[in-house]
């Protein structure tokens, strides 16, 4: 089955700075790849998604690039804000159904007024 | 738009208790889904609900979970007996169907069991 890793599992920035969190797949033929960030005492809230068929995606302050050849994809803040601090989740589906999807483990971002 | 709510928000139980969990998905929401979600992973899918009828319960420890969603929109999420490995929050989404359409998470129910 799908396996996704998801890199660093904490990271610190000032306000300001980029952040960037980095994610690799074993499934070749997944091709739905959501971000979703979860603040404290809440459940996950969905932030930016890609589909295999695009390279990169852009809302604002936040993008995902996707590298299917190497099965990696990135989400990329620009100009964090201390409310951008939460745990960050990659995860990768393949089915075009959620029920295969698989979350990464997590990524504690903290910004730093 | 009212989100996905769910109750409790906190449960403390011993081992061998049993312990429900109890969601209301959003309205018009055909797709429901628990999650189980141990401190320091990712969300794990426990069941899938399409309507009232199960698309997918494949990591769902049947030996000791049960869920049902009988009328097509609340679900309930049963635990007997509980194991200290339950210890986690349990998450509810919804979605508008089944195909990679956005989920909606509730606030989840953090159980813990002694």
């Amino acid at each position: 089955g799908e396996n996704v890793e998801q890199h660093p599992s904490t990271l610190s920035v000032q306000e300001g700075d980029s952040a960037v969190i980095k994610c690799t797949y074993s499934d070749s033929a997944s091709n739905y790849f959501p971000w979703y960030k979860q603040e404290l005492g809440k459940g996950p809230q969905l932030i930016i998604d890609i589909r295999s068929n695009v390279g990169e995606k852009k809302d604002q302050r936040i993008a995902v690039t996707l590298n299917k050849t190497a099965k990696h994809f990135s989400l990329h803040i620009t100009e964090t804000q201390p409310e951008d601090s939460a745990v960050y989740f990659c995860a990768a589906s393949r089915s075009g159904n959620n029920n295969d999807m698989r979350f990464g483990a997590g990524t504690r971002l903290t910004v730093k007024p | 738009e009212a989100g996905v709510a769910q109750s409790p928000r906190y449960k403390i139980i011993e081992k061998r208790q049993s312990v429900a969990f109890w969601c209301n998905p959003i309205s018009g929401h055909a797709t429901l889904y628990w999650y189980q979600q141990i401190l320091g992973q990712g969300p794990k899918l426990l069941i899938q609900f399409q309507n009232n009828g199960v698309v997918d319960d494949s990591q769902l420890p049947k030996d000791r979970f049960s869920a049902e969603r009988l009328k097509g929109v609340d679900s309930t999420l049963k635990i007997q007996p509980a194991k200290l490995e339950d210890s986690a929050v349990y998450l509810c989404a919804s979605s508008l169907s089944s195909g990679n359409y956005e989920q909606y998470f509730g606030p989840g129910t953090r159980l813990t069991v002694t």
